[in-house]
């Protein structure tokens, strides 16, 4: 696609709901980041993917959120059982090659999530 | 820790000229970026540094001081477009994530 793509783009869960959210990155690109941005905060890294493989996972709050990226396009950010202070918006970015060679992220628009 | 700070919010006219100004206290550094954020939309990249020294693209400029740890955007000839947030953000090790600053709102006046 023409762009970074993330579906929904708002989700409203009632605490304890498990909740999955979608990212299409841009066609061929190799590395594909999860942010978490709370309001009027900056974006906090959550995971990190080259290709299929997760090789950062440092960032995750808690064991409830688990990511995958199985055919290395197409990532999901699961989080099991809500709670409330997982209200934010969760952006998606992606880059053409490996991140080490400081290439700019193409961001998603995010998906809000609302936990009541 | 990891400490990145800017302004919460700046005020300027359209048609002069604004710097934003970005510290930073991070273990490690290999670049430090700058996005440009609109209410409710994806950030999107303004600029990159890793050497030091002014970089300029356009109506946008950066500038690096990895001595001091500090950098600013330099906005010119403002546009009421240029209203957003702009969020300063370093990038520490060779495959780390970038560590985001908590933005700074810049709102321009007519």
């Amino acid at each position: 696609g023409a762009g970074v793509s993330q579906s929904p783009r708002y989700k409203v869960a009632k605490r304890g709901q498990d909740v999955a959210l979608r990212c299409d990155p841009i066609s061929g690109h190799v590395s594909l980041f999860w942010y978490q941005q709370a309001l009027g905060q900056g974006p906090e890294f959550l995971t990190y993917f080259q290709n299929e493989a997760q090789l950062d996972k440092s960032g995750l709050p808690s064991d409830r959120f688990f990511a995958e990226r199985p055919e290395g396009s197409v990532s999901t950010l699961k989080i099991q059982r809500t709670q409330q202070e997982d209200s934010a918006v969760y952006l998606c970015a992606s880059s053409l090659e490996g991140w080490i060679y400081n290439e700019k992220l193409f961001f998603g628009s995010g998906t809000q999530l609302s936990v009541l | 820790g990891q400490n990145i700070d800017q302004p919460t919010e700046m005020t300027a006219t359209e048609g002069a000229i604004v710097q934003i100004n970005c510290t930073y206290q991070t273990s490690g550094f290999n670049g430090l970026f700058w996005y440009q954020q609109h209410a409710g939309e994806a950030p999107t990249f303004l600029s990159y540094n890793v050497l030091d020294g002014l970089e300029e693209k356009g109506r946008f400029s950066s500038f690096l001081s990895r001595s001091k740890g500090y950098s600013y955007l330099l906005l010119k000839e403002l546009q009421m477009k240029d209203s957003a947030s702009y969020l300063c953000a370093v990038k520490r090790g060779g495959a780390d994530g970038l560590t985001f600053g908590k933005g700074t709102h810049l709102i321009i006046q007519p």
